[in-house]
């Protein structure tokens, strides 16, 4: 199984509706969590933190599910310019004291459509 | 403004020819990485530094090289390129190691002909 598996989509979603995916990761000792959006071509850009209880900025959701190891995104009220591909990040730990190994997912990617 | 810099932002040479990509941070963040990213293969780290003379390698360090001198620079050598590393790059720096969300560099698009 690969450390952080997400759906690769394309999720074509019209505007103004919602869409939510998820981001699997493997080592159950994964502490910090993060979801980033990157543009074509363009740098990955941090969208948010995910914490244990879950956690809201605006029209994005995320939340954290330790028991079945995933992390979430949702997206209400969809813009055109939510347009990008959805990168997760997990931090787990590593060889070496206080060291941290970091992977990213492949991204999901998310058309918005009029 | 915070952020980190890469230089070039494109760059088009042929096999063999050295060539270093540079990178800097004005965050004084201690940790810094460098990724390739390609079609369908997603962000790969090549190299990582936790701080000034620490550095290590990533999941794709083969034919790249990198310092830490100072806390600010972190640049990427490729000693003898060739066409198998055209690819997006970017370079990222944290505030530390444990979990703290990454900050990226513009990229630099290398094409090795």
């Amino acid at each position: 199984r690969k450390e952080v598996e997400q759906d690769p989509g394309p999720f074509n979603v019209p505007e103004g509706a919602t869409v939510a995916f998820n981001c699997t990761y493997s080592n159950s000792a994964s502490q910090s969590f993060f979801w980033y959006r990157q543009d074509c071509r363009k740098e990955p850009k941090l969208l948010m933190s995910v914490y244990s209880s879950g956690n809201e900025d605006g029209r994005f959701t995320a939340q954290l599910n330790r028991a079945s190891q995933y992390i979430s995104l949702l997206i209400r009220d969809s813009k055109l310019s939510d347009s990008a591909t959805y990168l997760c990040v997990v931090y787990s730990p590593a060889s070496g004291a206080g060291s941290y190994q970091l992977t990213f997912g492949k991204g999901t990617k998310v058309w918005v459509i009029p | 403004e915070a952020q980190v810099t890469q230089n070039p932002r494109y760059l088009i040479t042929v096999t063999g020819k050295k060539l270093t990509v540079t990178c800097s941070q004005n965050m004084n963040h201690e940790y810094m990485s460098w990724y390739r990213q390609d079609p369908g293969l997603g962000l790969r780290q090549i190299y990582y530094s936790m701080n000034v003379e620490v550095t290590d390698k990533g999941d794709v360090p083969e034919g790249y090289k990198v310092s830490r001198k100072e806390k600010r620079n972190f640049p990427l050598i490729l000693e003898s390129p060739s066409p198998n590393q055209t690819s997006l790059y970017f370079c990222a720096s944290s505030l530390s190691t444990s979990g703290q969300p990454q900050h990226f560099g513009d990229g630099t698009r290398l094409s090795i002909l």
